[in-house]
């Protein structure tokens, strides 16, 4: 069973606020990632990180920001919410390389109004 | 740059009937392959991965896929379908800066 969190589960919030969404992990691993995913079509990679200090932009532009401070917390912010950033916001992380299981969080609904 | 495809938007199957998605890729060197299951309002679950050897690989709750290397594809079967099986379906290639994903594939179950 994999040990990833993701919270808030749901958030409704209006055009302009700050927000962050926070993602956790158990497992120890170095890599993390957080996917975009709107309602019926496929994940897209937004940001990824290799380690503590570490983040990179993902293969999707997105104004969100992410940080790396410590190895189990992979937090994903927005200075400034607006509809098109509805979506769900996934988390998920890794012990190694490509061949490696990516392990996903169950989630962030982000409705922005 | 490496990509999925994943044919079919939607697949209707009988419970108990054969199911077989559909997953094409490209990608320049030898490719990680994935099958991951979504529930509604759930993350996504591996069923099962590919990376080299027995090009038949075999998963969880009954599903297996098989590597066709000179079609580019790894299809996801599995001989007969269970109620709880209607998920979307995601084919992923692997690569060191994460998985890419095919659009999916929404599996509904007839009774």
């Amino acid at each position: 069973e994999a040990d990833i969190y993701q919270t808030p589960r749901y958030l409704v919030i209006g055009t302009g606020k700050k927000i962050t969404l926070e993602c956790s992990q158990t497992m120890g691993h170095d890599k993390m990632y957080w996917y975009q995913q709107d309602p019926g079509m496929e994940l897209h990679l937004i940001h990824y990180s290799y380690g503590v200090n570490s983040t990179e932009k993902g293969d999707l532009s997105s104004e969100s920001t992410v940080s790396r401070i410590r190895t189990e917390h992979f937090p994903l912010t927005l200075e400034s919410a607006r509809p098109s950033h509805t979506s769900q916001y996934l988390c998920a992380s890794t012990s190694g390389g490509p061949r490696e299981t990516q392990y996903f969080g169950p989630g962030t609904r982000l409705l922005v109004l | 740059a490496q990509s999925v495809t994943q044919p079919d938007i939607h697949i209707t199957v009988s419970e108990g009937a054969s199911l077989e998605l559909r997953c094409n890729y490209s990608y320049g060197a030898t490719p990680y392959l994935f099958w991951y299951v979504q529930s509604p309002g759930q993350g996504l679950q591996l069923l099962l991965k590919y990376f080299s050897g027995d090009t038949l690989v075999q998963g969880i709750k009954g599903f297996e896929a098989e590597f066709k290397r000179s079609q580019s594809s790894f299809n996801l079967r599995k001989p007969s379908v269970h109620w709880s099986d209607a998920a979307e379906y995601f084919c992923a290639v692997g690569s060191a800066d994460g998985l890419t994903f095919g659009k999916g594939t929404h599996l509904i179950i007839q009774p």
